[in-house]
């Protein structure tokens, strides 16, 4: 079955700067790759996905990359801001159901 | 309109009792699901059910059972509960074909002792 790695656990930045969140799949068949944000206590949110066609996806401050050769795809927030804070899993899946979750990245934007 | 609801919202239960989690969605979705989330684990698929009548395992599907009863409510089922088992659990509903990802319910705190 699909394998998703996800790094780093934890990341900390400062306010209104970048951050990076990396994953990798082993599944070369997926072709959908959502990105869930859960705030402290709450149930996960689509933020953003990609398909296996798109290289690049963007909305507002958030944007998404997939390097499908390398099996590679990344989370990047710019101009982050508190309410950012939060774990963010990355996913992967063949079409839009039963999706492999990476072990999640728990982000802290430091005012 | 509710989207995905789950009862109950905490539960403690003694090693070896047995409980039902139940889920129901209002958004007509064909496809519905039950994951476990344990710190540093992420979410992980126990068991789905791609649509009314169908059920299939999932990453970690050993201890548990469920049923989908009408193409709104599929329940998770605990026959004897193990500490192992302390979790929270999330149902999710999709529609097969839609870009809208999964709805989550708020989840299923459940302590076993």
């Amino acid at each position: 079955g699909e394998n998703v790695e996800q790094h780093p656990s934890t990341l900390s930045v400062q306010e209104g700067d970048s951050a990076v969140i990396k994953c990798t799949y082993s599944d070369s068949a997926s072709n959908y790759f959502p990105w869930y944000k859960q705030e402290l206590g709450k149930r996960p949110q689509l933020i953003i996905d990609i398909r296996s066609n798109v290289g690049e996806k963007k909305d507002q401050r958030i944007a998404v990359t997939l390097n499908k050769t390398a099996k590679h795809f990344s989370l990047h927030i710019t101009e982050t801001q508190p309410e950012d804070s939060a774990v963010y899993f990355c996913a992967a899946s063949m079409g839009y159901q039963k999706v492999t979750f990476g072990t999640g990245t728990k982000l802290q934007v430091i005012p | 309109n509710a989207g995905v609801t789950q009862t109950p919202k905490f539960q403690v239960l003694k090693t070896g009792q047995s409980m039902t989690l139940q889920c129901a969605q209002d958004m007509n979705h064909n496809s519905m699901y039950w994951y476990r989330q344990d710190p540093g684990m992420g979410l992980r698929l126990i068991y789905y059910s791609a649509s009314e009548g169908t059920t299939d395992k999932g990453e970690v599907p050993n201890g548990y059972n469920v049923s989908r009863l009408n193409k709104r409510e599929f329940s998770l089922r605990l026959e004897s509960a193990a500490p192992s088992q302390t979790s929270v659990y999330f149902c999710a509903s999709s529609e097969k074909g839609s870009r809208d990802g999964y709805t989550f319910g708020s989840g299923t705190r459940l302590t076993v002792v």
